[in-house]
């Protein structure tokens, strides 16, 4: 069965540092990858996908990047974090043609 | 544009009682899917059912069913003798083909509180 990794689950962080989180999902092959942020009292707004390695479509710009080194790792970074760069980041995968997405655990960031 | 509103923020209920939340969608495309996903306190979101636009056969599964209509562009949730362990925020979810499949537009939640 596939399984979602997502890393870690909370995270400190001061204004103006940089921003890895890691995402891995094992079990299937050429997944779609998603990266959600929930920001607080907000829904869940679509931050970047990828339909392949190394391909990346940003739907918001913002302070952010996303990265796919590999065909099942999803890497979102930032080089200089800003406070309104708090929330709840969740990643998430579908399989290619279907529409459901599957997500991760999350990521409690606080930036302060 | 895509655009889903529920308009419950947050809804309280004791249990044993039934509870429908409320979904209301707005989108251009003819074909589209529907989502409703559970976000317990744990964080994760928990994939509960996928509907497709042409299919408005409601949807039954143990104590939940899903009413599709089409017509108010609709697509309801109701928990029949809601449980404590329902408490959770509910998120109603479109998706489109503006890009990739599988990108969702999540309304902004209805969190459910269920009392003992």
């Amino acid at each position: 069965s596939q399984t979602i990794h997502q890393w870690p689950a909370t995270l400190v962080q001061p204004v103006g540092s940089p921003l890895s989180l890691e995402c891995t999902v094992e079990g299937t092959s050429n997944p779609n990858l998603y990266w959600y942020r929930q920001a607080a009292g907000r829904g869940l707004q679509l931050l970047f996908y990828s339909v392949g390695i190394g391909q990346i479509s940003s739907e918001v710009p913002q302070n952010l990047s996303a990265s796919r080194p590999q065909d099942r790792q999803f890497i979102l970074s930032s080089k200089k974090l800003l406070l309104s760069d708090s929330g709840f980041y969740l990643c998430a995968w579908s399989l290619a043609g279907e529409t459901e997405a599957f997500f991760g655990q999350g990521t409690r960031l606080t930036v302060v | 544009a895509q655009k889903v509103t529920q308009a419950q923020t947050e809804i309280s209920v004791v249990e044993k009682e039934d509870v429908t939340l409320d979904c209301v969608y707005e989108t251009r495309d003819t074909t589209y899917y529907l989502f409703w996903y559970k976000q317990p306190p744990s964080g994760e979101l928990v994939f509960l059912i996928r509907r497709n636009s042409f299919d408005e056969q409601n949807e039954i599964s143990g104590r939940y069913s899903w009413n599709f209509q089409k017509s108010t562009s609709s697509f309801n949730f109701t928990i029949t003798a809601s449980q404590v362990v329902d408490s959770a925020v509910y998120f109603c979810a479109l998706s489109y083909y503006g890009g990739s499949q599988g990108n969702l537009i999540f309304g902004k939640g209805t969190k459910l509180s269920v009392k003992p």
